[in-house]
């Protein structure tokens, strides 16, 4: 079992770009959530993806998006790209019902120029 | 709002001691989990110990242990016989339920704890 795999590992962005990062859940898992961990800080919930849909949002403005494929793989996008974006974003995958533990990816550490 | 406190931003222990690591949280919820993960520099973060809040007995898995107190909403994370590779950043995390049925993470802002030979 890979567990929750997630790429690249390091991004280094300029401001005002666009970037893409992407995440594959463990085997069996459906829901995926997005984390955002700035430097000295714990992770905080961007979102959460479950049969493609935006489930549930954190306080995160409107230039982080995401997206859910068919075989449950996620994708987090950021637009416009700010110096306060660097930070390590975590995937997290889960089971919708059931056992609530998740499970994290090793994370992509994004860095703004 | 849900929030999780860690008030030990760093703390050190001797190898082969024992360690408590605190945490408190506030929420209004009756039914939740909380957890405890482990970050090392290789970035993943790796459960440590679960606690679901119906259950009265304390959690243990091997060297660690929690002491759950749920009207003081503490948490609190033992580690006895200290080992090298438990140097790490320890996050205490409340798990909220959604009415889907879904749940996020709430996170403390971590302990840097490092363990000396």
């Amino acid at each position: 079992d890979a567990g929750v795999t997630q790429s690249p590992t390091h991004l280094i962005k300029t401001r005002g770009q666009q970037v893409t990062l992407r995440c594959s859940p463990k085997s069996g898992h459906d829901t995926v959530s997005w984390y955002q961990q700035a430097l000295g800080q714990g992770p905080q919930f961007i979102f959460q993806y479950y049969e493609e849909e935006e489930r549930q949002r954190g306080n995160f403005p409107d230039r982080f998006s995401g997206h859910q494929f068919p075989n449950y793989s996620s994708e987090l996008n950021v637009n416009a790209l700010l110096l306060g974006d660097s930070a390590l974003y975590l995937c997290a995958s889960s089971y919708t019902t059931g056992n609530p533990e998740a499970f994290f990816g090793q994370g992509t550490r994004l860095t703004v120029v | 709002a849900q929030t999780v406190t860690q008030s030990q931003p760093e703390m050190s222990v001797q190898e082969a001691e024992t360690v408590t690591l605190s945490c408190t949280y506030d929420t209004s919820e009756s039914n939740y989990y909380l957890f405890w993960y482990k970050q090392p520099p290789s970035r993943q973060m790796i459960l440590v110990i679960r606690q679901e809040a119906y259950k009265q007995q304390n959690a243990t898995e091997n060297r660690f242990s929690v002491n759950f107190q749920k009207a003081a909403k503490s948490f609190s994370l033992k580690i006895s016989d200290s080992q090298l590779g438990d140097t790490a950043m320890y996050f205490c995390a409340f798990m909220k339920p959604f009415t889907s049925g879904t749940y996020k993470y709430i996170f403390g802002t971590g302990t840097r704890l490092k363990v000396l030979a």
